[in-house]
C-alpha cells in the first residue's frame, strides 16, 4: 500500500507570497494532520481535519488555513510568506475516530519550504 | 496542555553499546504514547507505541519502551546498537483520536 503522498518536495518561495502544499492520506484513512517542523525542534501541531472539517488547530495565525476535500487529501495554504515560515511541513493520516483511542498517525515525507 | 520532555538531545554511542533515551510528559487524562524515527534523509517513521495494558512495549529493530505511570515516562531502550541505529528520535503523546505533541528529538550517533 502507498503511504502518505505529499507535494511538492521542495518549494522555494520570497516574502508575502503564498503557497499550497498537498497531501494524499493512506488509502482508508479520513483524517489528516498537518505539522511544521522548523530545524532543530519536533513537529509542532497546526491542523486536524476529518471528513473535510477541522477538527483542531495548533497556535498559528491566520495566514495559515487548510481544506480537506471528499476524497480526503488536503491541502495547507500559507500567506503573506514570513522568513521564519521556513520549515518542513508534514502531513500525517489516520483512520480518525473511528480507531478511538487508538488513533495512530502515519507521517508523510513533507514538503521543504524555504522563503527568501 | 500537554507536553513532552526529551531529555537527551544528543548522544553519541560506539556499537554494541546498550542506548536509554528519556522521555517525561504532562497530559491531564488517558495518554497514548509514541516513539518515532527519522533516519538521515527518510520522514518520519513509528518505533513504537502504547495505548493500554502490558507497560513494556516492544517495537521495530529491537527498540523497546516501557510506561511508568507513576513517574510519567515513556523511556526508550536498546540493548545493543548498531551504526544503523543513527537517526534522530522522537517521542509523542496524544489523547486518542487527538493532535500528536513532539518532544525536541534526541539525536543518536552510533560510531562503528
Amino acid at each position: 500500500d502507498a503511504g502518505v503522498t505529499q507535494s511538492p518536495t521542495h518549494l522555494i518561495k520570497t516574502r508575502g507570497q503564498h503557497v499550497t502544499l498537498r497531501c494524499s492520506p493512506i488509502s482508508g484513512h479520513k483524517s489528516v494532520s498537518w505539522y511544521q517542523q522548523v530545524l532543530g525542534q519536533g513537529p509542532q501541531f497546526i491542523f486536524q481535519y476529518y471528513e473535510k472539517e477541522e477538527r483542531g488547530r495548533g497556535n498559528f495565525p491566520d495566514r495559515f488555513s487548510a481544506r480537506q476535500f471528499p476524497n480526503y487529501s488536503s491541502e495547507l495554504n500559507v500567506n503573506a510568506l514570513l522568513l521564519g515560515d521556513s520549515a518542513l511541513y508534514l502531513c500525517a493520516s489516520s483512520l480518525g475516530p473511528l480507531a478511538g483511542d487508538t488513533d495512530t498517525q502515519y507521517f508523510g515525507p513533507g514538503t521543504r519550504l524555504t522563503v527568501l | 496542555a500537554q507536553s513532552v520532555s526529551q531529555h537527551n538531545h544528543h548522544v553519541i554511542l560506539s556499537e554494541a553499546a546498550s542506548l536509554e533515551l528519556g522521555c517525561n510528559y504532562s497530559y491531564g487524562g488517558t495518554v497514548n504514547l509514541f516513539w518515532y524515527v527519522q533516519y538521515p534523509g527518510q520522514h518520519l517513521q513509528l518505533l513504537l507505541k502504547y495505548f493500554s495494558g502490558d507497560p513494556l512495549v516492544k517495537g521495530i529493530k529491537g527498540f523497546e519502551a516501557e510506561f511508568i505511570k507513576s513517574k510519567f515516562s515513556f523511556n526508550l531502550r536498546k540493548p545493543s546498537v548498531q551504526w544503523s541505529d543513527t537517526a534522530e528520535y522522537f517521542c509523542a503523546v496524544s489523547g486518542g483520536y487527538q493532535k500528536v505533541t513532539f518532544g525536541i528529538g534526541t539525536k543518536l550517533q552510533v560510531i562503528p
